[in-house]
């Protein structure tokens, strides 16, 4: 939607390995979120980066999860020591902000064996 | 208690008829509110944008605000089986953050 990429598409990883997802938004998308889905559930907030501010990371669910952006555009999120429970679809989504749509990426599928 | 509400479901819909979702919040600043349609495996889609009480009206859809009562409803005319899916109610609250709901899934049945 509205030209969000993320990568990779899918990840299946083993336990206790480190995963980096990547969300690309569109120029001028001030605007960042990072929300996990388990199967059949519905959006779980992450992380939230909005322009130069701190970001917002009252929804990381541990110190395993952490979250960067790196000039203002390309998001990471990095997940250490993986675990079965993250076992998840992790989706990005960016917008202009200000009462301002957002846009979903097409998520990413991490499996952890 | 959530910052936006909505029934679970199922909601069973025939095709033809009208589907109404709703969708309660908390947070009085909210402004801004959205619906979002998520058919299985895929990612959300946004259906809908209201900012302004009252009614909005694009092609099938209708979106209802009402700042007072703190609610928003999305109608869905002449369901049809491609409209089964979750639909998310959205809004960006008082301190500029969006927070969704847990979305409701139609079912619309031939």
């Amino acid at each position: 939607g509205a030209g969000v990429s993320q990568s990779p598409s899918n990840k299946v990883t083993e336990k206790g390995k480190d995963v980096e997802l990547r969300c690309d938004p569109i120029s001028g998308h001030t605007a960042l979120y990072w929300y996990r889905q388990s199967l059949g559930q519905g959006l779980e907030f992450l992380i939230y980066f909005q322009g130069n501010s701190a970001p917002d990371k009252s929804g990381l669910p541990s110190d395993r999860f952490s979250a960067e952006r790196t000039g203002g555009s390309v998001s990471t999120l990095t997940i250490q020591r993986t675990q079965q429970e993250d076992s998840a679809v992790y989706l990005c989504a960016a917008g202009q902000g200000a009462g301002e749509t957002q846009y979903f990426g097409p998520g990413t599928r991490l499996l952890v064996l | 208690q959530k910052e936006v509400e909505q029934n679970s479901g199922p909601l069973s819909v025939p095709e033809g008829a009208i589907a109404s979702l709703n969708c309660t919040y908390s947070d009085r600043g909210s402004q801004s509110f959205f619906w979002y349609r998520q058919y299985s495996g895929k990612s959300p889609e946004l259906i809908m944008s209201i900012y302004s009480n009252g009614d909005k009206e694009d092609g099938r859809f209708t979106a209802q605000l009402n700042k007072a009562s703190q609610y928003v409803s999305l109608l869905i005319r002449d369901s049809q089986p491609s409209d089964s899916a979750t639909y998310l109610c959205a809004l960006e609250d008082s301190w500029g953050k969006f927070q969704f709901g847990a979305g409701t899934q139609v079912v619309v049945t031939p």
